[in-house]
């Protein structure tokens, strides 16, 4: 089944615990995002990637940081979460630009 | 300033009761529209992509238009599973990146 997973779904941490949420794709697709939504200001567009080992700042990149090692997978890393990182995110990829973007499950993430 | 604004913020329609949203951006340069549906504690799932003033899109009860200032995503005798937040996104200028408004809540009542 062609899908987006994230890992993990809920996440509970304290300020200053680095973590990572990992996605992964199984579409072969070159282009891959990681967004945040929260209550009152939508869906923003974190850091985005369109190939292997290439990637791009979105709306809303500090406090970021992805990788793109392999094709299928991005991962996002929180090096020093803190508590306004408290958010729902969500990986999405596409096949070749943002046509059709494929959204993950979602990971809902608290940083106290 | 929003680049994208979608409105209205809440939509409450009968079934049957056909009514349009809408998606307005104010930076010039547009690349690519895009319109999404996303359930309750779900990711968004991709409706349509529309590229070029006049260009229309249709799918079941759904049918997404665009000028050059704005889009339009029309819903015709909806039905109660129609219900959602319907978000919509555009590519501007010669970035990548893709900015989304702030959704429609779309409720349909039986």
């Amino acid at each position: 089944e062609a899908q987006v997973t994230q890992n993990p779904r809920y996440l509970i941490t304290v300020t200053g615990k680095k973590l990572t949420v990992t996605c992964s794709q199984n579409m072969n697709h070159e282009y891959m995002s990681w967004y945040r939504q929260d209550p009152g200001l939508g869906l923003r567009q974190i850091y985005y990637s369109m190939n292997v080992e290439v990637t791009d700042k979105g709306d809303v990149p500090e406090g970021y940081k992805v990788s793109r090692k392999e094709k299928r997978n991005f991962p996002l890393i929180l090096e020093s979460p803190s508590p306004n990182q408290t958010s729902l995110y969500f990986c999405a990829s596409s096949l070749g630009g943002w046509d059709t973007q494929y959204f993950g499950p979602g990971t809902r993430l608290t940083v106290l | 300033e929003d680049q994208v604004t979608q409105s209205p913020e809440a939509l409450r329609l009968q079934e049957g009761e056909s009514s349009s949203l809408n998606c307005s951006y104010t930076v010039s340069g547009l690349r690519g529209l895009f319109w999404y549906r996303q359930d309750p504690g779900k990711g968004p799932e991709f409706l349509f992509t529309l590229y070029s003033a006049g260009e229309e899109k249709e799918k079941e009860r759904l049918k997404a238009t665009l000028t050059k200032k704005e889009s339009f995503l029309h819903i015709t005798a909806p039905k109660p599973e129609d219900s959602a937040t319907y978000l919509c996104a555009v590519l501007l200028g010669s970035n990548y990146k893709l900015t989304f408004g702030k959704g429609t809540l779309l409720t349909v009542n039986p």
